[in-house]
């Protein structure tokens, strides 16, 4: 059965420094991971993903992930927090055999601190 | 621009009113989603489509049902809502596996209260 943690409900860190969402997860086959991003009343809005290839993934607003197959994780980074990145983020996962559909984490709340 | 869009941003019904939630997207996806999303608990999936006339039931069906006549619309109903259906809810949708990604892209939500 897939699977996936987000193991801190919220995370604080000041503007100006790194910034880390964790997420491990577990699923049969080859993984699909997927960050999102979540501002107040709307929907999810897509940040990265990774299906192949470089375990580094870079996405939108300058975030990026770092896949890691023995540690089954896929933490989302930040080198350098806004305020404007304050927000609920998702990190989901799906295998690689035909009609798996997402499985989402619970999200992790992120507050940058001016 | 690909779009999923939702009918409705705020809806505010009665309970044991049938209500009717209307999901549309211009990406001609093959597969739909329902979602709720609820503090605490995360996204839970209600209902999906594979498929025009087809559904499958996710993780927490009871008290929903869905349409899909076209292949661009995917309907949540309530048959008779309940307080405990209040909620905010997010509609998705995702090409294909193995077709253009395999990305879901989401509505902005309907955030739906019964009283």
């Amino acid at each position: 059965a897939q699977s996936v943690a987000q193991p801190e409900d919220q995370v604080n860190v000041a503007e100006g420094n790194p910034l880390t969402v964790k997420c491990t997860y577990s699923v049969s086959g080859n993984p699909y991971l997927f960050w999102y991003v979540q501002y107040p009343n709307r929907g999810l809005q897509f940040l990265l993903k990774y299906i192949t290839g470089d375990n580094l993934v870079k996405g939108s607003y300058g975030f990026e992930a770092e896949f890691n197959k023995s540690q089954t994780s896929f933490h989302l980074k930040k080198p350098s927090a806004l305020v404007s990145d304050s927000a609920l983020y998702f990190c989901a996962v799906t295998g690689d055999n035909y009609g798996q559909n997402f499985v989402f984490g619970p999200g992790t709340r992120l507050s940058v601190l001016p | 621009d690909v779009k999923v869009t939702q009918s409705s941003r705020y809806l505010v019904k009665r309970t044991g009113e049938k209500v009717f939630l209307e999901c549309v997207q211009d990406m001609d996806h093959e597969n739909m989603f329902w979602y709720r999303q609820d503090p605490g608990l995360g996204l839970r999936l209600i209902y999906f489509s594979y498929d025009v006339k087809m559904k499958e039931k996710g993780d927490i069906p009871e008290g929903y049902s869905v349409s899909r006549e076209k292949k661009e619309r995917f309907s949540l109903i309530l048959e008779s809502a309940s307080t405990n259906q209040t909620s905010m809810y997010l509609c998705a949708s995702r090409p294909l596996v193995g077709r253009g990604g395999y990305g879901y892209t989401f509505g902005s939500g309907t955030r739906l209260t019964v009283v």
